[in-house]
């Protein structure tokens, strides 16, 4: 099942410059995708979504684009923080009565002081 | 800041056993899930509940496991008789105050070792 996929398994960039994690989906029936970033030993922790309705949402650093066309989603981290560092899930939803969530294998960001 | 919770964070336990992992849910939420995530792998739905049933569940999600919600705050999961590729993180999750919600809060998570 890849219906999510995340290609970059790790990502390094420079505190202060910009982090871009991608995501690309293969079902055209999803219509909500998600961000999660989770810390070891942790439970995923929610940071931002996207309606297919839309192509852009902000949060703060966070900026999350939709390119429906391409089937291809991209979270912005700016300025990258060391406390980005952490894994990235990408997830979506084709909602309905349950919203279960499909998620990407996760892309490992690496911020360096 | 309202979180889900789950018991123990680590259980160890014998193939062939069963075992009852536990989540409290954030208090006004109404849907809830269970995940799991095998060492290395991606995270898998396993099920979800929604009014006291099953609302939906994987090919995973066998008739060795169930589900409940024993009172008003706790949500548990049942592995009958465990087998060594049931070894995985195992998360609850909660959403929703009164319709599907598309955000999913997560608990830590309770790491499930089958020996």
């Amino acid at each position: 099942d890849q219906q999510v996929k995340q290609n970059s398994p790790s990502l390094s960039v420079q505190e202060g410059r910009i982090s871009i994690l991608n995501c690309d989906y293969t079902n055209s029936m999803f219509d909500y995708f998600l961000w999660y970033k989770k810390y070891p030993a942790e439970g995923p922790t929610f940071l931002i979504s996207i309606s297919s309705i839309k192509d852009k949402n902000e949060d703060g650093r966070f900026t999350v684009f939709l390119n429906k066309s391409a089937k291809h989603l991209s979270l912005h981290i700016v300025p990258s923080q060391p406390g980005d560092s952490a894994v990235y899930f990408c997830a979506a939803s084709v909602g309905g009565a349950t919203n279960k969530l499909i998620f990407g294998t996760g892309t490992l960001l690496a911020v360096q002081p | 800041e309202p979180e889900v919770t789950q018991t123990p964070s680590h259980q160890v336990t014998q193939m062939g056993q069963e075992v009852i992992l536990r989540c409290v849910p954030i208090s006004n939420h109404l849907y809830f899930y269970w995940y799991r995530q095998i060492l290395g792998q991606k995270v898998e739905f396993l099920v979800s509940f929604y009014n006291n049933e099953i609302s939906e569940k994987s090919e995973i999600f066998d008739d060795q496991f169930s589900v409940e919600r024993p009172d008003g705050s706790n949500f548990t999961l049942k592995i009958r008789s465990t087998k060594l590729e049931d070894s995985a993180m195992y998360f609850c999750a909660s959403s929703g105050q009164g319709r599907p919600s598309y955000e999913q809060y997560f608990g830590p998570g309770t790491r499930l070792t089958v020996t």
